[in-house]
């Protein structure tokens, strides 16, 4: 299985910070990496598909890039609706894995 | 917009079974592979099983190959996952997932649409 590894696990940050979040796979994926927003008690939401792909309704503050194996998501400007936990996501072979999280906290 | 809705998580014994349910709306249901994905107590998300758009083609996850069966009834709009031989470790929030294209393309092995998941607890 092809295992994603995200850091940082966690961070701290304030409204209108610059947020970024890396992931990296253990192998060669392309550009099949995605990216979802997790809040607790709620269902997870993808926010970017094929490494930089943003989903329908997602802000443009969130974004993404890489290939290969390294990929990032970065967040331009923090919004209070986005401290949530982000997890990537591999889709390149089966089974699809998910990196470990990264928690976004309130600083 | 695509609504999923899970039920039938509970506390189950360890060995026992459960049959969870999904029922989906707001989208051509049969058209599309549909996933159940779980996360353990303070753990990240992981895959647990796939069923094509047909329900012809499943695919699971090894920790769960032989206990669990994941089903489909394309006519009530539902998706299933039969959970036996229950052990402590599938203790998890499950989530029903519908996937951007089939199964068996690397490009579509993404979840656009998520439910807000149910909880089942394996404890004796």
């Amino acid at each position: 299985d092809i295992q994603m590894t995200q850091s940082p696990s966690s961070l701290s940050a304030s409204v209108g910070d610059r947020v970024t979040i890396t992931c990296r796979a253990s192998q060669t994926i392309s550009s099949y990496l995605h990216w979802y927003q997790h809040i607790s008690g709620k269902a997870p939401k993808l926010l970017i598909s094929a490494a930089f792909s943003l989903q329908s309704g997602v802000p443009s503050r969130f974004s993404g890039s890489g290939s290969g194996t390294d990929f990032t998501l970065t967040i331009s400007s923090l919004e209070p609706e986005d401290f949530a936990t982000y997890y990537c996501q591999q889709g390149y072979s089966t089974p699809p894995t998910f990196g470990q999280g990264t928690k976004v906290e309130v600083k | 917009e695509v609504q999923l809705l899970e039920s039938g998580g509970g506390l189950v014994q360890p060995g026992g079974s459960l049959r969870l349910s999904c029922a989906a709306s707001e989208f051509t249901f049969g058209s599309y592979a549909m996933s159940w994905v779980r996360q353990a107590p303070g753990k990240g998300l992981e895959w647990v099983s796939a069923i094509s758009g047909s329900g012809g083609s499943t695919y699971y996850a090894d920790s769960v190959k032989g206990r669990f069966t994941i089903s489909r009834d394309n006519s009530k709009n539902t998706l299933y996952l039969q959970m036996d031989s229950l052990r402590a470790e599938d203790t998890a929030i499950y989530y029903c997932a519908k996937m951007s294209g089939p199964y068996s393309s690397s490009s579509k092995r993404n979840f656009d649409w998520w439910g807000q998941g149910t909880l089942v607890t394996v404890s004796s």
